[in-house]
């Protein structure tokens, strides 16, 4: 897996954007990008994940740049629930993922 | 559908005994993994099997071990418990194969050695 890395914490205002950056500049062409949010103690619950397109579903955006060097979580209103500590991931495995210490994200009321 | 099951939630054990934790995957699911998630380490995997067979192993002592049974139902074994060995253990699954699939993660066993 490539490494990446996160800032370390993050605040939002609640009902704004949360645009959570990721650096994976040693990407190889291969490797996906994914996204796991672990909120306290529970396991870590799957976001989004992408190749090289911009992707988007019910929970998240997820934006990664033309050299894939590096990509951005966005959520889109955030809400208190969504406070959490978020895991980007960059893998060609799929089953042995490299965690990091991710960036915790406070959504202020 | 259910989701990854993990077995017992919480369990404390002593020093120098044995411990083991089970997992249900998701149904359909072939591959399950392991993962240790402790304050100073963070979520460190321990290892991934699929059809049975240990595909991957992560960076853990023998002490550390694991099996999968025909159903896709996995145990992980610890032996010779050490303190250290409090941690949070994470079971996830996914379809497996040779493509890349995202895991579905359990709610975790919480493992208190004292």
């Amino acid at each position: 897996d490539a490494k990446t890395t996160q800032p370390p914490s993050m605040d939002c205002a609640e009902g704004r954007a949360a645009n959570l950056p990721c650096n994976h500049s040693t990407i190889s062409g291969n490797e996906y990008v994914y996204w796991y949010r672990q909120i306290h103690s529970q396991g870590p619950q799957y976001i989004i994940h992408g190749l090289k397109n911009n992707e988007t579903n019910e929970m998240a955006s997820l934006i990664i740049t033309e050299d894939r060097k590096s990509s951005t979580l966005i959520l889109p209103h955030a809400t208190l629930r969504d406070t959490a500590v978020y895991y980007c991931i960059a893998t060609n495995t799929g089953n042995q993922f490299y965690f990091g210490t991710g960036t915790s994200l406070t959504v202020i009321p | 559908k259910a989701g990854v099951t993990q077995t017992p939630r919480y369990l404390i054990k002593t020093r120098g005994q044995q411990v083991t934790l089970s997992c249900s995957p998701i149904s359909g699911h072939r591959s399950v993994s392991w993962y240790q998630q402790t304050p100073g380490q963070g979520l460190q995997f321990l290892f991934e099997y699929f059809s049975e067979t240990q595909r991957n192993k992560g960076n853990f002592p023998g002490r550390f071990s694991g099996r999968q049974f025909s159903n896709s139902r996995s145990e992980m074994n610890v032996s010779t418990l050490e303190l250290g060995d409090s941690a949070l253990y994470l079971c996830a699954s996914s379809l497996g194969g040779t493509g890349v699939y995202g895991y579905t993660f359990g709610s975790g066993t919480r493992l208190t050695v004292v």
